[in-house]
């Protein structure tokens, strides 16, 4: 694909539900970053991947949040008993490495809780 | 803690006069530095970077950044703004030592003809 994809684009759920989020990197990035944007706030970081490395989980809000990368392709962000304080745009970006380089951005998932 | 400030929530200037949007740091080190932008509808995109080197950096459409180490500042720059510059503005600081990546709020550039 042309750009960094995410899925789906909109979802809303019921307090107390799991969702997964998706993200489609683009193609032979090595490195892929989740970040949350609330409601006129800033990208606040979660997680990211490069290659096969362990993630360091340690940005991600609570232990309900997990995030999983198969190789250097898809990913996906499990928040497990969802908040009404999770809702959010959830953004993904990938780049060819991980440090000092662009970051391209894909179009998020807004995640409303009820 | 670490963080990056947009002191300014919103910038309104006019067609064709030069605008600045302001970003400051603390984060220790020497961090990487980048704005993006984020108009209607549409994705975060890249703007420009600062890695190392001259202190003047060049990006898209004509925007320029200043780093500035002694104030931990990076302001983004264009001499003469345009209608189709208002967007949404991030800065973002890298600190490489700990693979973490920080943003600020944003700042809302309003350009009006």
């Amino acid at each position: 694909g042309a750009g960094v994809s995410q899925s789906p684009s909109n979802k809303v759920t019921e307090k107390g539900k799991d969702v997964e989020l998706r993200c489609d990197p683009i193609s032979g990035h090595t490195a892929l970053y989740w970040y949350r944007q609330r409601l006129g706030q800033g990208l606040e970081f979660l997680i990211y991947f490069q290659g096969n490395s362990a993630p360091d989980k340690s940005g991600l809000p609570s232990d309900r949040f997990s995030a999983e990368r198969t190789g250097e392709s898809v990913s996906t962000l499990t928040i497990q008993r969802t908040q009404q304080e999770d809702s959010a745009v959830y953004l993904c970006a990938s780049s060819l490495a991980l440090s000092a380089d662009t970051q391209y951005f894909g179009p998020g998932t807004r995640l409303t809780v009820l | 803690a670490q963080s990056v400030a947009q002191p300014e929530d919103q910038v309104n200037v006019a067609e064709g006069n030069p605008l600045t949007v302001k970003c400051t740091y603390s984060v220790s080190g020497n961090p990487y530095l980048f704005w993006y932008v984020q108009y209607p509808n549409r994705g975060l995109q890249f703007l420009l970077k600062y890695i190392t080197g001259d202190n003047l950096v060049k990006g898209s459409y004509g925007f320029e950044a200043e780093f500035n180490k002694s104030q931990t500042s990076f302001h983004l720059k264009k001499p003469s703004a345009l209608v189709s510059d208002s967007a949404l503005y991030f800065c973002a600081v890298e600190d490489h030592n700990f693979n973490k990546f920080y943003f600020g709020s944003g700042t809302k550039l309003n350009v009006k003809p």
